[in-house]
């Protein structure tokens, strides 16, 4: 399966502050995903973002707040912007292999005080 | 919207006892996949199930897809320490776009 670097792991942030994620595939695929998983909650879908498109949000979540990048088919960013203390979550890439699932990247650990 | 609806949402064991958790959604699903998250980590991929009736086992995970692609379940046999964690099932929508859609997840602790 593929193995995703995310970074950073972990970060504290002020609010009104940007944050951005970063996430390197060791291979190229064509659609990357974004999710939000809130403490002890289950995944939810941010984005989905393509090479060479804009990203395609899911309700409840815009552009505005969360741009994402896709500059080539092994890389994306996603930048959580004007951060409130509600943004504190875990924010994980993944990518999807056909019958092996989807692999995530390790997370990014997010406090926003 | 769609949703996919997991059940328990915890569960506790002494160690050796079987644990089932079950997934159910709103629509016909193309596939279903379980995904394992240790407390810390991110969720890591154990299954997909395509197939209507579809039953698949790795070791004592025994895993089924419903004959209607709407439910699943997982049932592990003598839970063991390392089985902690919390278990997601998430379906593959069947129609649109590509979008993989988790259950609440069920968290799994064991009493050794």
């Amino acid at each position: 399966s593929a193995v995703i670097s995310q970074k950073p792991s972990r970060d504290i942030c002020q609010r009104g502050t940007s944050l951005t994620i970063q996430c390197q595939v060791d291979s190229q695929v064509t659609m990357m995903f974004w999710y939000r998983q809130q403490p002890g909650q289950s995944l939810t879908l941010i984005a989905t973002a393509n090479q060479g498109s804009e990203a395609t949000y899911e309700s409840g979540f815009v552009i505005d707040k969360f741009p994402i990048s896709r500059p080539n088919l092994t890389f994306s960013t996603l930048t959580v912007s004007n951060m409130s203390p509600e943004d504190s979550s875990i924010y994980l890439c993944s990518v999807a292999r056909a019958n092996y699932g989807y692999t995530f990247g390790s997370g990014t650990r997010l406090t926003v005080v | 919207g769609q949703q996919v609806m997991q059940i328990p949402q915890y569960q506790h064991v002494q160690e050796g006892e079987d644990f089932t958790t079950y997934c159910n959604s709103s629509t016909t699903l193309s596939n279903i996949q379980w995904y394992k998250q240790r407390p810390g980590g991110h969720p890591v991929f154990l299954i997909q199930l395509v197939k209507s009736g579809e039953v698949k086992k790795q070791k004592r995970l025994t895993f089924q897809f419903g004959e209607a692609k709407k439910n699943s379940s997982l049932h592990i046999t003598a839970t063991q320490t390392t089985d902690v964690g919390t278990y997601f099932c998430a379906g593959l929508l069947l129609k649109g776009a590509q979008k993989l859609v988790f259950g609440q997840g069920t968290r799994l602790t064991i009493n050794p």
